[in-house]
């Protein structure tokens, strides 16, 4: 079966580092989204590897490895707009995307 | 620009009614999905479609139809409600797979069940 793990809940403080863990179990695999949900809104795109290795974007990057069935996001310098709900989503052989139910990050000051 | 838009924000319905909820874009995208969100959850996929006069069902259909009659417009049917469809629905688009399969988002229509 399809399956995604991800932490439920983080907290971490202002102006740290924070990194969200994601291990997955796909049919076939054609890379890994990391989508940012704001409470009450829509998700929104931040990243996608489809190679091993680290992309990095701003304060975000996100690292693949298909070999492990494992992804993370870092977050530096965290503000405390970085709360938010972070979603892992592989996407399988159909090219279907297989989302997980979230990493709820709380940062506090 | 606009984007994606969904129609309505917000509905309640008692069970057994009907409704429609209508998902619009503008960007020309091929690509059109209906996912529902329920809390603890990850979004599940209710139907997609891959194209004008298209569609096909996702992990979730029963209860549920589609159409998508023109390109840019989605509809998801709900012919008899049951308390079990009270969720938070997000229709999405995207160009295609791979990288450009970035999916864009509406901003979720919120439906309660009676």
């Amino acid at each position: 079966g399809q399956n995604i793990d991800q932490p439920t809940e983080m907290t971490a403080t202002e102006g740290a580092i924070v990194q969200i863990n994601c291990t997955y179990q796909t049919s076939g695999f054609n890379g890994l989204f990391w989508y940012q949900q704001h409470a009450g809104e829509a998700p929104t795109f931040l990243s996608y590897n489809v190679l091993d290795g680290l992309e990095e974007k701003g304060r975000f990057s996100s690292f693949l490895s298909r070999s492990k069935g494992y992804s993370y996001l870092l977050l530096k310098e965290l503000q405390m707009k970085d709360s938010a709900s972070y979603l892992c989503a592989p996407m399988d052989s159909n090219y279907q995307l297989i989302w997980g139910a979230g990493t709820k990050l709380i940062i506090k000051p | 620009n606009a984007g994606v838009t969904q129609t309505p924000k917000f509905r309640v319905l008692k069970t057994g009614q009907s409704m429609t909820l209508l998902c619009a874009q503008d960007m020309n995208h091929e690509y059109m999905y209906w996912y529902r969100q329920d809390p603890g959850m990850g979004l599940r996929l209710i139907h997609y479609s891959v194209g004008e006069g298209t569609t096909a069902k996702g992990e979730v259909p029963d209860g549920y139809n589609v159409s998508r009659l023109k390109k840019q417009n989605f509809l998801l049917g709900l012919e008899s409600a049951a308390p079990s469809q009270t969720s938070v629905y997000f229709c999405a688009s995207s160009d295609g797979s791979g990288s450009t399969g970035e999916l864009f988002f509406g901003e979720g229509s919120r439906l309660t069940v009676l």
